[in-house]
């Protein structure tokens, strides 16, 4: 109950592409979705969030949409670019009213943008 | 503001060995969490800390452990290392569940 399934594991897309990457997710009580880019050699980072009570969030060219019913979520990125080319990971977590809570994360995405 | 800071960055130790990774977190941010990342299980929790209380554990043996300061700053304790330990360390810091990662500490076990 507390995986979050990830795919596809790689991903190569031409440059102005939209890239969909798709997450699953079993628990019920997870309430905060974000979304993680990780270049080689450093550390992941934060692109996008959702939480549970809207269905689309836009960042720039990030897009989540989150289909509750079907515990399901994904990032799209808009007119990729070179620069995209990265490794990303969805994850889920509880937070609630605390705001704490581990983060489980999906198994990640290698993109590759081809100019 | 500056990021969370990891030290040290890169870590070689022997087998049998202990090891101490520093944290420290975005200035104003109370909680901070570790995970372990390794190419075969991908991000894996092991803990997080609220003004100095463990508040939640990973599923972990009990020779890896943490502890936070009064100023937020945070350490992870690896005793007696063993060849899969080797691995990135990342810590997080947070504020309002957002979470924002270091550079992490790269440990290889020999």
């Amino acid at each position: 109950q507390q995986q979050v399934k990830q795919s596809p594991q790689s991903l190569i897309v031409q440059k102005g592409g939209i890239p969909i990457i798709n997450c699953a997710y079993e628990n019920t009580a997870f309430d905060y979705f974000p979304w993680y880019q990780q270049f080689p050699g450093k550390g992941p980072a934060l692109l996008i969030a959702i939480r549970p009570d809207v269905s689309e969030k836009k960042e720039g060219r990030f897009t989540i949409s989150f289909n509750k019913s079907a515990k399901q979520f994904s990032l799209h990125i808009m007119d990729s670019q070179p620069g995209d080319s990265a490794t990303y990971f969805c994850a889920a977590s509880k937070v609630g009213s605390s705001n704490t809570g581990k983060l489980i994360f999906g198994q990640g995405t290698t993109l590759q943008v081809k100019p | 503001k500056a990021g969370v800071t990891q030290t040290p960055r890169y870590l070689i130790k022997t087998r049998g060995q202990q090891v101490t990774l520093s944290c420290s977190p975005i200035s104003g941010h109370r909680s901070v969490s570790w995970y372990q990342q390794t190419p075969g299980q991908g991000l894996q929790f092991l803990f997080e800390y609220f003004s100095e209380t463990q508040r939640n554990k990973g599923n972990f043996p009990g020779r890896f452990s943490g502890r936070q300061f009064s100023n937020s700053r945070s350490e992870m304790n690896v005793s007696t290392l063993e060849l899969g330990d080797s691995a990135l360390y990342l810590c997080a810091s947070s504020q309002l569940g957002r979470r924002f990662f270091g550079q992490g500490t790269r440990l290889t076990v020999v």
